[in-house]
């Protein structure tokens, strides 16, 4: 069964500072993975996505995520948060056959102080 | 165009009430999906529909809960006798299902989910 693990429930950063969120994830063939964004009260936000190709995507909001089959990771990173970037970040992952559900991971809760 | 909507966006319900939960996809998705997101969790797949098709509804939790979409746009997404377990964010989200092409995952769009409180 396929399963995602975000080993972190909570980080803080400092503002400015460089942020990587850890994803893993279970999967018998070769995944497609999302990481997604929700703000408070908000719906999910797409960030970015791996479907093929180069392992290292870039996203919205200068986020970029690497996916690395050996590891079975595909983590989050970010060179310089900025305050608004707190919020919830959700990695997921889905079968490489049109339109299935999504499974995610638990999320991780960033905070960012001055 | 617009994106994904959901209404209402708050529900208060008293255990034993029913409730519908509505949610309107962007223009052309064929494809649409409900999840349910407990507080501090992820979603949790619910239910699939390819129009007016529930082509999976598997991770729905009882036969309490019922959802619908009979002309492939809008759907509905029912909880009959509610149960304090219900208390959840209802997230709907939609696809562009492009038949045709190779086979691969569509990107899912959310809308800013529905928060159903059961007292």
């Amino acid at each position: 069964a396929q399963s995602v693990t975000q080993p972190d429930i909570h980080i803080t950063v400092s503002e400015g500072a460089s942020l990587e969120l850890r994803c893993n994830y279970s999967y018998g063939a070769t995944p497609y993975l999302f990481w997604y964004v929700q703000s408070p009260g908000q719906g999910l936000q797409l960030l970015l996505k791996y479907f093929s190709g180069d392992t290292l995507v870039q996203g919205i909001k200068g986020f970029e995520a690497e996916f690395k089959r050996s590891q079975s990771s595909f983590n989050l990173r970010k060179p310089s948060v900025h305050w608004s970037d707190a919020a919830e970040y959700f990695c997921a992952v889905g079968p490489n056959s049109g339109n299935t559900p999504l499974v995610f991971g638990k999320g991780t809760r960033l905070s960012v102080i001055a | 165009g617009a994106g994904v909507s959901q209404s209402p966006r708050y529900k208060v319900a008293k255990r034993g009430q029913d409730v519908a939960l509505r949610c309107d996809p962007i223009s052309g998705h064929v494809s649409l999906f409900w999840y349910q997101q407990a507080l501090g969790q992820g979603p949790e797949f619910l239910t699939y529909f390819q129009n007016e098709a529930q082509l999976d509804k598997s991770g729905l939790p009882s036969d309490r809960f019922f959802a619908e979409r009979p002309e492939g746009s809008v759907s509905t997404l029912k909880i009959q006798r509610t149960q304090q377990e219900d208390s959840a964010v209802y997230l709907c989200a939609s696809s562009l299902f492009q038949t045709g092409l190779a086979v691969y995952q569509e990107t899912q769009y959310f809308g800013p989910g529905t928060r159903l409180l059961v007292l």
